[in-house]
Order: C-alpha cells, then structure tokens, then sequence
C-alpha cells in the first residue's frame, strides 16, 4: 500500500485563500478526492477526480493536481470551514482505499 | 434522500465479537458497492473494507485481515460488519459509506453517522 502525507495544520483569515496539500508518488496515476469534517460530524466529500465539485458543494472550493501533490484550495474561506480536511486516493487494482492523515484548517 | 444509519456499537470486551449494521435507504443499494471506514477518538480516518455491490469482492485493510469481515444483504438494504477477536486498538467510530461507482477509483459520496465501538474490559 502507499501513503498520502497532509500538513497536519493549516491557518488562514476570514476571507483569504487556504491551500491544503496532499502528497503521494500514486498521485499522477491515480484520481484524488477531498473530504471534509466538521467535529462531531461524518466527513462530506468537496472534491471529486482531483478537481470536481459535487452538487451542494460552494464554488469557493476546488481542487488541483501537479505530479505527485494535489491541493485543495478554498477562497474566501468563511468561519464555517473550519474543519478537518482529508485527501483519499485509491490504488489502481481496485483493492484498496488510502487516506491522508488530515489537515486541521483553523480559520483565525 | 440517500440515508445510511449504522448500529451495534457499544462497550465490548476484548478478545470478544460484534456485529455492526447499516440500514441503507433512499437509493438502489444492490447497484453500489459499499465500505466501511473507522476512526480512532482524536485520530483520522482509516479504511477499513469494501464489497462490491452484488458481495462477489471484498477487500480489506491489512489491519484487519482475517478479524473484520464485510458482508451485505442486498434483499434487507442492509450491509454488516463482523468483527472478532477484538482488541483496544479497534476503538473507534465506525462510519459505512456508499462507494460512488464511477471509473477511475473508488470514492465515498455519502456517509452514516456512525456507531462507536468500545473495546475494554
């Protein structure tokens, strides 16, 4: 199996821009997802294929890919975003899931 | 809507057996695979296993091989997991989620809310 490495914290201002990375050598062959996590809550996905939105998701999230790092961006952030932010990614034999050790997004 | 509501945590002694439920509903549950997927109190999420919609596949997780078995009952909406031969490191939330079935790897688009395990004596 492999692994994918995540900064464990990040920190932002209302209103500025969050970029959370998510490093794995699978990465340029395999799709990266994003999950969100609010505490006492079931993670959520927020990006889908390395940069897709699922519906209900707001715009001010998205998602990017460069070898073997995937970010997600947040614009804008909002103090509801704070939350716990895990990548995921899957090996390509359709056998496994892998997560990232998640990233703790702190809005200041 | 899609709803997932897992069941069956609770306090278990070690070295002991538990079976956890999640009742699907809401969507065609013998058309989507399933997994489940644990997270230790304070800690991130670990897969844990999946099984393929019509239960022909599963995979699991090196950490739980040969202890955690994942199964389904597609005529109950219902997808279990068995767990023997438990140990403290299994503490956990324990959340089922539904696999998106798109190419290109597996993914997780809904959740439950998951169900505790406590293993302690």
């Amino acid at each position: 199996s492999y692994e994918l490495t995540q900064p464990p914290s990040v920190s932002v201002s209302p209103g500025q821009t969050a970029r959370i990375t998510c490093s794995g050598d699978a990465l340029p062959k395999q799709y990266a997802y994003w999950y969100q996590q609010k505490p006492g809550q079931a993670p959520v996905l927020v990006i889908y294929k390395d940069n897709e939105r699922p519906s209900g998701i707001p715009e001010r999230f998205s998602g990017s890919s460069s070898g073997t790092t995937v970010t997600l961006t947040i614009s804008g952030v909002q103090a509801e975003d704070e939350a716990d932010y895990y990548c995921q990614s899957a090996d390509s034999r359709g056998t496994s899931v892998v997560f990232g050790g998640g990233t703790k997004l702190t809005v200041l | 809507q899609v709803q997932l509501v897992e069941s069956g945590g609770g306090v278990v002694q070690p070295g002991k057996s538990v079976r956890l439920s999640c009742a699907a509903s809401g969507f065609t549950f013998s058309s989507y695979g399933m997994h489940w997927v644990r997270q230790a109190p304070g800690k991130g999420l670990e897969w844990v296993a999946v099984i393929w919609s019509d239960g022909s596949n599963k995979y699991y997780a090196d950490s739980v091989k040969g202890r955690l078995t994942i199964s389904r009952d597609n005529s109950k909406n219902t997808l279990y997991l068995q767990m023997n031969s438990l140990r403290a490191e299994d503490t956990a939330v324990y959340y089922c989620a539904r696999d998106s079935g798109a190419p290109g790897g597996y993914y997780l688009d809904c959740w439950g809310q998951g169900t505790l395990v406590t293993v302690s004596s």
